[in-house]
């Protein structure tokens, strides 16, 4: 079956040590979107990408690095930049298009914890 | 600029219906998504609309006004099940918005 996976389930870090979230697709979708939600808030958006070698900051890219070498791979980093990084992480991918349906489908996400 | 709002909270009856109001405002806008997210998981999308008017599957439909930039959920028949978290998601060219979302409440 198709679809998205996040790895690991749940991640514990220390304080200044960077930590990477993974996040592999089987979809063959082009975008893909890392988004951050924490306790009985929405979802707000980190980073994005469009195609392969190419990506975009969204509104809170601060303290967060991406890499998107592979079209089924986007591979999150939290570094330690990001002094608030205790959340629940998502990953999402979509068909990009302009005027069309593009339902993003996402990842069961990754819940990052403070030591 | 920029905007998004739906209520923060709905509580429904059990077998009842509900619609879950949201009103945007954001350039490049394409179309009006809606998920839903239960506790402790991942969203999950319900419907898009990209013209101007309703979308029916099966107990849920949405319905877009781009002239009013409003669109909203309906959900009929409400089951225990449907208590979750709405969100209202407006589509750019290039990435979709996610607001805070709607707490749905059910209750028996």
């Amino acid at each position: 079956d198709g679809g998205i996976t996040q790895s690991p389930k749940y991640l514990f870090r220390k304080e200044g040590q960077n930590v990477t979230l993974s996040c592999e697709q089987n979809l063959n979708h082009d975008a893909m979107y890392w988004y951050r939600q924490d306790p009985g808030q929405g979802l707000r958006l980190i980073y994005y990408s469009q195609i392969v070698n190419d990506f975009q900051k969204g509104d809170i890219a601060e303290g967060y690095s991406v890499s998107r070498e592979k079209k089924e791979s986007f591979p999150l980093t939290v570094t330690s930049a990001q002094k608030n990084p205790t959340a629940f992480y998502l990953c999402a991918s979509s068909i990009p298009g302009q005027g069309a349906r593009q339902p993003q489908h996402f990842g069961d996400g990754t819940r990052l914890s403070i030591l | 600029g920029q905007s998004l709002e739906q209520p923060s909270e709905v509580t429904a009856v059990e077998g009842a219906i509900v619609q879950i109001n949201c009103t945007y405002q954001t350039s490049g806008f394409y179309g009006l998504s809606w998920y839903q997210q239960h506790d402790g998981g991942a969203p999950t999308f319900l419907s898009y609309n990209g013209l101007d008017g309703l979308e029916e599957t099966g107990r849920f439909s949405s319905f877009l006004s781009r002239s009013d930039s409003y669109g909203y959920l309906l959900l009929q028949e409400l089951q225990m099940k449907d208590s979750a978290s709405y969100f209202c998601a407006p589509n750019r060219d290039d990435k979709i918005i996610f607001g805070k979302g709607t707490r749905l409440h059910i209750l028996p």
